[in-house]
């Protein structure tokens, strides 16, 4: 059973980077599937960041592709998700999740970020 | 892109069903058979309910059925307990490699 977790700083300030990381268990990130960000800000829906492929190929939300980055390490079977000039608004439980053909079967438990100085 | 919209709730009593409407555009939702929906339960991550309009996964009990007409997408809930209170999200592949989610309905068992 593949296994999702989230690791990465809880505190970001305004304007700086939030970096999180996604480790996979349990199986190869290299099988054939794409692997998701999804974020929801408390109390609120689910939002759709982007996903990466093992390849390296990436797909973004169009609201956030100038400040997002999703990247993916074989070596150590995880990916990453980088997110540049942050705001509060930015402050949420940010998980990641596996695409298996269009539906997300797969989660991590997910992490709280906040934006605060 | 907008989310797909969802009544904010519905509520139903034991052993009763409940129906969630996920209404979006022939951009999302009536453009493709790529319809999901997820339960979440509070502090939880979302769990994959339904898949491809109406597939359910393993596990997945057959209470849970999904339909899809037009643009709007629809999951029942049927014979209503108490686990399945819950929030419950839609979401649609939305083409050139993106994915909407819905706004969220909020399941009371009463």
């Amino acid at each position: 059973q593949v296994q999702l977790q989230e690791s990465g700083p809880g505190l970001v300030e305004p304007s700086g980077t939030l970096s999180l990381t996604c480790a996979v268990s349990g199986g190869s990130i290299s099988n054939s599937m794409w692997w998701s960000w999804v974020r929801q800000p408390p109390g609120k829906g689910l939002e759709w960041i982007g996903e990466i492929y093992h390849s390296g190929s990436t797909n973004y939300n169009s609201s956030l592709k100038s400040r997002v980055t999703i990247s993916v390490d074989k070596s150590k079977n995880q990916f990453s998700l980088k997110l540049n000039s942050v705001t509060a608004a930015d402050t949420a439980v940010y998980y990641c999740a596996r695409d298996n053909g269009r539906n997300f079967d797969n989660w991590g438990q997910g992490t709280l970020v906040t934006v605060s100085s | 892109q907008s989310a797909l919209t969802q009544p904010p709730s519905a509520s139903g009593s034991p052993g009763q069903s409940v129906t969630i409407s996920c209404t979006g555009t022939s951009s999302d939702v009536g453009g493709y058979t790529y319809v999901s929906w997820y339960q979440q339960h509070p502090g939880k991550a979302p769990k994959l309910m339904i898949y491809e309009v109406n597939k359910r996964p393993s596990g997945v009990p057959d209470r849970f059925s999904g339909s899809k007409s037009g643009n709007t997408a629809s999951l029942t809930v049927s014979g209503l307990q108490a686990e399945d209170e819950a929030d419950y999200y839609c979401t649609s592949y939305a083409g050139s490699n993106n994915y909407v989610f819905g706004s969220g309905t909020k399941v009371t068992v009463l």
